[in-house]
């Protein structure tokens, strides 16, 4: 079956660094996204990984290695409204996006 | 309106009544999702619209029923409520959902609870 693994939850300090993993197991591969939800809203759209390497965008960065089925989400300088889920989804073979179910980062100041 | 418009924001339902979620998009997307998440769950495809007059099956479709009558339009029908139903439920939707960099945006969520 297919299946995307993330931590549960993960707590972290303000002004720090975090690294949130994801990793997964599809049928084929279409690329890999990551969205931020706060609590009671939407997911919305961080990042999107399609070849190997690390992608930065500002204080948050992607990476991603298709050999091992692994991506994380780097987050740097950490602010309290980054409190929030973080989604990861892959696009397997057929462009069907299969989710994970979420990674809740706590900050703590 | 801005995006994707969901309505209602929350609602409670005695089990047995039919219940329709409505989902307006502005930004003109060929490609539509109903999503609903659950705690500890992935978000789950119920149904989707490559465009306008075309409709699909996701992964958990039964007891759910789509129709796409236009772009900008994508209501989803419960048409006999059950207990676990009860989920909050995310319309979306995208430039197309067959291409590689496909960003969905989403609309905030109707909270359904069955009882």
């Amino acid at each position: 079956g297919q299946n995307i693994d993330q931590p549960t939850e993960m707590t972290a300090t303000e002004g720090a660094i975090v690294q949130i993993n994801c990793t997964y197991q599809t049928s084929g591969f279409n690329g890999l996204f990551w969205y931020q939800q706060h609590a009671g809203e939407a997911p919305t759209f961080l990042s999107y990984n399609v070849l190997d390497g690390l992608e930065e965008k500002g204080r948050f960065s992607s990476f991603l290695s298709r050999s091992k089925g692994y991506s994380y989400l780097l987050l740097k300088e950490l602010q309290m409204k980054d409190s929030a889920s973080y989604l990861c989804a892959v696009y397997d073979s057929n462009y069907q996006l299969i989710w994970g179910a979420g990674t809740k980062l706590i900050i703590k100041p | 309106i801005a995006g994707i418009t969901q309505a209602p924001t929350s609602q409670i339902l005695a089990a047995g009544r039919r219940m329709t979620l409505r989902c307006t998009q502005d930004m003109r997307h060929n490609a539509m999702y109903w999503y609903r998440q659950d705690l500890g769950l992935g978000l789950r495809l119920i149904h989707y619209s490559n465009t306008a007059g075309t409709t699909g099956k996701g992964e958990v479709p039964d007891g759910y029923s789509v129709s796409r009558a236009n772009t900008d339009d994508f209501p989803l029908t419960l048409a006999s409520a059950v207990p676990s139903q009860t989920s909050v439920y995310f319309c979306a939707s995208s430039d197309s959902r067959v291409s590689g960099a496909n960003v969905l945006t989403f609309g905030a969520g109707s909270r359904l609870t069955v009882l």
